[in-house]
């Protein structure tokens, strides 16, 4: 089956854009967690969506925001992009309802670039 | 979530089980310990996971001590492949949210 499909895989924007990311889960996965990955801050979780709904959310400021359609595809936005933004951005998929059997599994994430 | 400690590096001959090891002393009792790999320039990649109980799947096995303290993951037979960024992760699910609070993990690397 088709995993999880990130778009664009490459970003270049300008200081001050904003941009918008996507995810398209695993066929019949419900959730979608976002992730930031720099080499100085590691793997930090962003948010996870669930039916629609912000479920859960990490430490980052309202110029991150995302949200999820009724088809469980996720979209990413940041406003005002920083230098700082520049990162490896990852979306993984789960079922969402159940046990914790199964994990998360990940897409190949879109790699931004601000400059 | 627990904090967990892992040694930063780590090396293996190829042909050789890998353990890899993993301390999270004040993991409370709905988390789970997860494992998962990241080799480079992909996403993380899900291992395994458990509660109590001693795991075993066809990628590896996952060792909990009984006062849950700590954890071994052990890749039986290593590969050239298995060299990755491995992450430990201690984590509770209520009804169904989850957030992984990824350290730095160990970098495994099998040498042939």
């Amino acid at each position: 089956k088709a995993g999880v499909t990130q778009t664009p895989r490459y970003l270049i924007k300008t200081r001050g854009q904003q941009v918008t990311l996507s995810c398209s889960p695993i066929s019949g996965h419900r959730s979608v967690s976002w992730y930031q990955q720099t080499p100085g801050q590691g793997l930090q979780f962003l948010f996870e969506y669930f039916s629609e709904t912000q479920r859960n959310k990490g430490n980052f400021p309202g110029r991150f925001s995302g949200r999820q359609f009724s088809n469980s595809r996720s979209e990413m936005n940041v406003s005002t992009l920083e230098l700082g933004d520049s990162a490896l951005y990852l979306c993984a998929s789960s079922l969402g309802d159940r046990g914790p059997g199964g994990g998360y599994t990940f897409g190949s994430g879109t790699r931004l670039t601000v400059v | 979530d627990a904090k967990t400690t892992q040694p930063p590096s780590m090396d293996c001959a190829e042909g050789r089980a890998a353990n890899l090891p993993c301390n999270h002393s004040t993991i409370s009792g709905n988390e789970y310990v997860y494992w998962y790999r990241q080799i480079h320039s992909q996403g993380p990649q899900y291992i395994i996971h458990g509660l109590k109980n001693n795991e075993t799947n066809e990628m590896a096995s996952l060792i909990i001590t009984e006062d849950r303290k700590s954890s071994t993951l052990i890749l039986p037979h290593a590969t050239l492949r298995d060299t990755a960024v491995y992450y430990c992760i201690a984590s509770s699910l209520i009804q169904g949210a989850q957030k992984l609070v990824f350290g730095q993990g160990t970098r495994l690397t099998i040498n042939p």
